[in-house]
């Protein structure tokens, strides 16, 4: 079974700041991977998807990178609205699908 | 713009079935590279998979929890359906229904599977 560890597990920065957020997979079953934040209370919000492209709507300032075991999510200039958890999530050994532990971001 | 909304009750006693349906509007049930499924969150945990659901029937599911959970679908109501059997307070989570699109493949030939809609989430609570 792949295990996706995400790191760091909390992001301490400022509006304006950069946040990168790592994804490492215990096995490499895809080459493709998901982003999704997540706000207390509500649903998780798909981001990105295949890795790189980003969902419907998502602006520009979040872009994701990566194959093999490791992948990154880069939020080049965080706005008040982007505090909040994110998680990533691949498929592992047909048909099982995995979601990482979260990373949180919040403000400094 | 999919909508999904989860209903079913929310407090159980251990042992009892979990019986979880989710109504979707606003798109079809039956579009082709479009999964149904059933996530669960524990309380301060990452989402877990528990299963999916195609319109044809064909159903996959977490191997951690194969043996208790079934889905099924009436695609006339536009629902589809999780049960969870012999339910403990491990069971004990937010339950969303969320609609996955498996339109691509990676180079193993296999879709590569995320989720695009979610419904808000139910609780369900399981204690004695």
């Amino acid at each position: 079974e792949s295990v996706l560890t995400q790191s760091p597990a909390t992001l301490s920065l400022s509006p304006g700041e950069r946040a990168t957020l790592s994804c490492r997979a215990s096995q490499s079953f895809s080459n493709s991977l998901a982003w999704y934040q997540q706000k207390p209370g509500q649903a998780p919000r798909l981001l990105i998807y295949d890795t790189s492209t980003r969902a419907t709507g998502i602006p520009a300032r979040f872009s994701g990178t990566g194959s093999g075991t490791d992948f990154t999510l880069t939020i080049s200039s965080l706005e008040p609205e982007d505090f909040a958890v994110y998680y990533c999530q691949q498929r592992g050994n047909w048909p099982a699908l995995t979601f990482g532990g979260g990373t949180k971001v919040e403000i400094k | 713009q999919v909508l999904l909304q989860e209903s079913g009750p929310g407090l159980l006693r251990p042992s009892q079935t979990l019986s979880l349906t989710c109504t979707v509007s606003g798109g079809s049930i039956r579009s082709p590279g479009h999964y149904w499924s059933w996530v669960r969150q524990h309380p301060g945990k990452g989402p877990e998979w528990i299963g999916y659901i195609y319109y044809s029937g064909s159903a996959y599911y977490n191997p951690s929890l194969r043996s208790r959970a079934s889905l099924s679908m009436d695609t006339s109501r536009k629902q589809f359906s999780l049960n969870l059997n012999s339910v403990t307070a491990a069971d004990t989570a937010v339950y969303y229904c969320a609609r996955s699109v498996h339109e691509s493949v990676d180079s193993t030939g296999y879709p590569t599977p995320y989720f695009d809609y979610w419904g808000p989430g139910t609780l369900v609570i399981v204690s004695s």
